[in-house]
């Protein structure tokens, strides 16, 4: 089974909510990884956490906020969000933070109004 | 620092055509190449993977890659398209090095036609 699980599918949120995604896998993968992706341009790196420690932030601002607690859930929380904010968000998988292939979720849909 | 060049944003082909998406790498030690394909509002899934194993990469759904380091190459090819592969597609590129992410390429388009 290699499958990451994301959710809500999608997100319409306001300025000033505060909401959160979810990703979750069961294969025993020990590095996760957040990233953002506008139409018709390829994955942008967010974060990374390996094995349930922040590795990886790539100058994201501070109303992304990341957590791990524990080695099958990713959280991300969102919080005052902007309109230039709306994206495809995947969530990412890998046995290690190292050359092992990432899987990838299906991803949340986010528009912020 | 290793970067990916897909060369051709969209490509276009025919039913039953060759499939050819390039795409050429930098890397100043060895690299391991990926190539994904993204369906509309999906997320990504991989069709193969180098690892220096074996230069000929065989992938899901048909396709297959090979690995020309003299050309710093690694073209995704498929001997006949079918409707069901027009997708986005994205080559990507890491190293065993502490620290290097996944970089991707810009991503090409395949369109086809019946």
């Amino acid at each position: 089974d290699t499958e990451v699980t994301q959710t809500p599918k999608h997100l319409v949120m306001g300025m000033t909510n505060k909401k959160s995604l979810k990703c979750e896998q069961h294969m025993g993968h020990r590095a996760m990884y957040w990233y953002k992706q506008k139409a018709k341009k390829p994955p942008e790196l967010m974060f990374v956490y390996s094995y349930e420690k922040l590795s990886i932030n790539e100058s994201v601002p501070s109303r992304f906020s990341p957590e791990c607690p524990n080695s099958s859930l990713l959280n991300l929380h969102l919080h005052a969000l902007q309109p230039e904010d709306s994206a495809l968000y995947l969530c990412a998988s890998s046995l290690r933070l190292s050359t092992d292939t990432q899987y990838f979720g299906p991803g949340t849909r986010l528009t912020v109004l | 620092a290793q970067s990916v060049t897909q060369l051709g944003s969209h490509v276009s082909v025919s039913e039953g055509a060759l499939v050819l998406l390039r795409c050429n790498y930098s890397s100043s030690v060895p690299p391991y190449l990926f190539w994904y394909v993204q369906y509309p509002n999906q997320g990504l899934q991989l069709l193969l993977k180098y690892t220096s194993a074996a230069t000929l990469v065989k992938g899901i759904n048909g396709f297959e890659a090979e690995f020309k380091k003299s050309e710093t190459s690694f073209h995704l090819t498929k001997p006949s398209a079918h409707m069901s592969d027009a997708a986005e597609y994205f080559c990507a590129v890491t190293t065993n090095q502490a620290g290097t992410a996944l970089i991707f390429g810009k991503g090409t388009t395949l369109s086809v036609s019946s």
